[in-house]
């Protein structure tokens, strides 16, 4: 079954810190993987999206790792600020179907106080 | 920020109506997909379109239809509304892309919907 697990469900940090959330996966045949930002109320926002090929991708203070190898990806937050406060979700799609087919993981969320 | 957008954004109505949830978009794109999200749950799909009179059922897509008569506008339609249906309804757009590489969702804000 096509699943995809994120780690941990929340997590606070001190404005400044660092962090790392994970995203564990089973889809297969795998296409990419995406990290979206969903703040409170509003819809989510794409972060980055990496194909196979790729093993890390930046998007200003949002660094993504993919190791295709073992199915894992990490989504690492540099200097954290209170704007990082949200949910963060990872996406995977498949290679099933012309279009692919979107998994999604239910979210780790955020919360950084200052 | 994307320019898609959904309304109403708060919906509060009462059991055995029928309500249609807008959402248009004005980025040209073809894909246009609808999702529901309940707290601390992942999406579901509801429906998708791949273009102008397009339309697929998705994961969650039996109490409910869609229309797509042009490509910025993709309207959803609950017949008749339970309080079940109570959730939070995401609109998405996306170009067609290279199912390789993959193209980004782009979201509306959404609608809350409580059914009473």
């Amino acid at each position: 079954k096509n699943q995809v697990e994120q780690s941990p469900q929340s997590l606070i940090i001190l404005e400044g810190k660092n962090c790392t959330l994970q995203c564990n996966y089973t889809v297969s045949p795998f296409s990419n993987l995406r990290w979206y930002k969903q703040d409170t109320g509003r819809g989510p926002v794409s972060l980055t999206i990496m194909t196979f090929s790729e093993n890390t991708k930046s998007n200003g203070r949002y660094t993504a790792t993919l190791d295709a190898d073992t199915k894992q990806s990490s989504l690492h937050i540099t200097a954290s600020q209170l704007s990082d406060s949200a949910s963060y979700i990872c996406v995977v799609s498949d290679r099933g179907s012309t279009l692919g087919r979107l998994y999604f993981g239910r979210g780790t969320q955020l919360t950084v106080w200052p | 920020e994307a320019d898609i957008y959904q309304t109403p954004r708060y919906l509060v109505i009462g059991t055995g109506k029928k309500i249609t949830l807008e959402c248009s978009q004005t980025m040209g794109h073809d894909k246009m997909y609808w999702y529901q999200q309940d707290p601390g749950m992942e999406l579901h799909l509801i429906h998708y379109s791949y273009g102008v009179n397009s339309t697929e059922k998705g994961d969650l897509s039996s109490e409910s239809t869609v229309s797509r008569i042009r490509t910025e506008h993709f309207p959803l339609t609950l017949e008749s509304a339970r309080p079940s249906h109570t959730s939070q309804y995401l609109c998405a757009s996306s170009e067609f892309e290279n199912p390789e590489s993959g193209s980004p969702l782009h979201f509306g804000n959404g609608t809350r919907l409580t059914v009473t």
